[in-house]
C-alpha cells in the first residue's frame, strides 16, 4: 500500500511481482528525464533515462514511460527482487537557452520500494 | 571503475561553527554538482562548477560558498552552521557540462548539534 505525509510514499511488492513507480513532473519545458535508485546511506544511482521525444524506453528489467500530455513519468521494474528495495527518484532537466544554459537536475519526491521476500 | 569520492563521510559540528566538505570527481570529469538532501527529502541542487568556474546556482544559502580547483576537485564551505543545515550533502560529476549523466558520490552526512 501507499502512505504519504511526513514519510516518503511507500510501495510494497512481493518478490517476483512487477513494480510500477510513478512520478509527476511540473515543468512542461523539461526535455530529459532520469530515474535514480538510492539505497540507504548511498548516493543516487542512475537507472534509466528518456528524452522528451520518446514515450517509452526499455532497459534490463526496467522500462520508463513518459506521458507529456499529463506530465507523468513511470518506472516499471519486472520481476522485482529484494535488491531492488530502495528509494526511487525521478529527475527532470530543462535546458534553458539563456546563453549560459542550465543543466541542473530537479529531483521529484522519492518513493520507497519495499520488496517482500 | 573510479567513482566520485567525498570526504568526510560523516561530520558533526555545533551551531555557528564552520564546515568544509570535499569532492573528488571521476577522473576526466570537469563538471561538479552539489546537492543537499534533508531526511526523507529529495536532493536539492545547490551549485555547480564547470572548468573551475561557477556554472549554475540553485538554493545555496549565502552562508555557503564553493569552488572548484585546478585538479577539478571541489570544496563546499559552510559557515555559521544552523540546525537546519543537518543533511546529506552529495557531490556529483559529469564528463562535460552538457552531459546529462551525473554520477553521485556516497555523500557527507552533516549533523549540526
Amino acid at each position: 500500500g501507499e502512505s504519504v505525509g511526513l514519510h516518503l510514499p511507500t510501495l510494497s511488492v512481493q518478490e517476483g511481482d512487477n513494480s510500477i513507480i510513478n512520478c509527476a513532473y511540473s515543468n512542461s519545458a523539461s526535455d530529459y528525464f532520469i530515474w535514480y535508485k538510492q539505497e540507504s546511506g548511498k548516493g543516487p544511482q542512475f537507472i534509466i533515462d528518456i528524452r522528451s521525444n520518446m514515450d517509452k524506453r526499455q532497459g534490463q528489467r526496467v522500462t520508463v514511460l513518459l506521458n507529456k500530455t499529463v506530465k507523468h513519468l513511470s518506472l516499471q521494474i519486472a520481476a522485482t527482487q529484494p535488491g531492488d528495495s530502495a528509494v526511487y527518484f525521478c529527475a527532470e532537466r530543462e535546458e534553458a537557452y539563456s546563453g549560459a544554459g542550465s543543466y541542473q537536475l530537479t529531483f521529484g519526491k522519492g518513493t520507497k520500494l519495499s520488496v517482500i521476500p | 571503475a573510479a567513482g566520485v569520492i567525498q570526504s568526510p563521510r560523516h561530520l558533526i559540528k555545533e551551531k555557528r561553527e564552520t564546515a568544509t566538505l570535499k569532492c573528488y570527481p571521476i577522473p576526466r570529469h570537469d563538471t561538479v554538482y552539489w546537492y543537499q538532501q534533508g531526511p526523507g527529502q529529495d536532493p536539492q541542487f545547490l551549485i555547480s562548477f564547470y572548468e573551475k568556474m561557477q556554472s549554475d546556482k540553485g538554493s545555496i544559502p549565502d552562508r555557503f560558498s564553493a569552488q572548484q580547483f585546478s585538479d577539478y576537485h571541489s570544496e563546499l564551505n559552510m559557515s555559521s552552521l544552523e540546525l537546519g543545515d543537518s543533511a546529506l550533502y552529495f557531490c556529483a560529476s559529469s564528463l562535460f557540462r552538457g552531459d546529462e549523466k551525473l554520477f553521485f558520490g556516497s555523500g557527507t552526512q552533516l549533523s549540526v548539534l
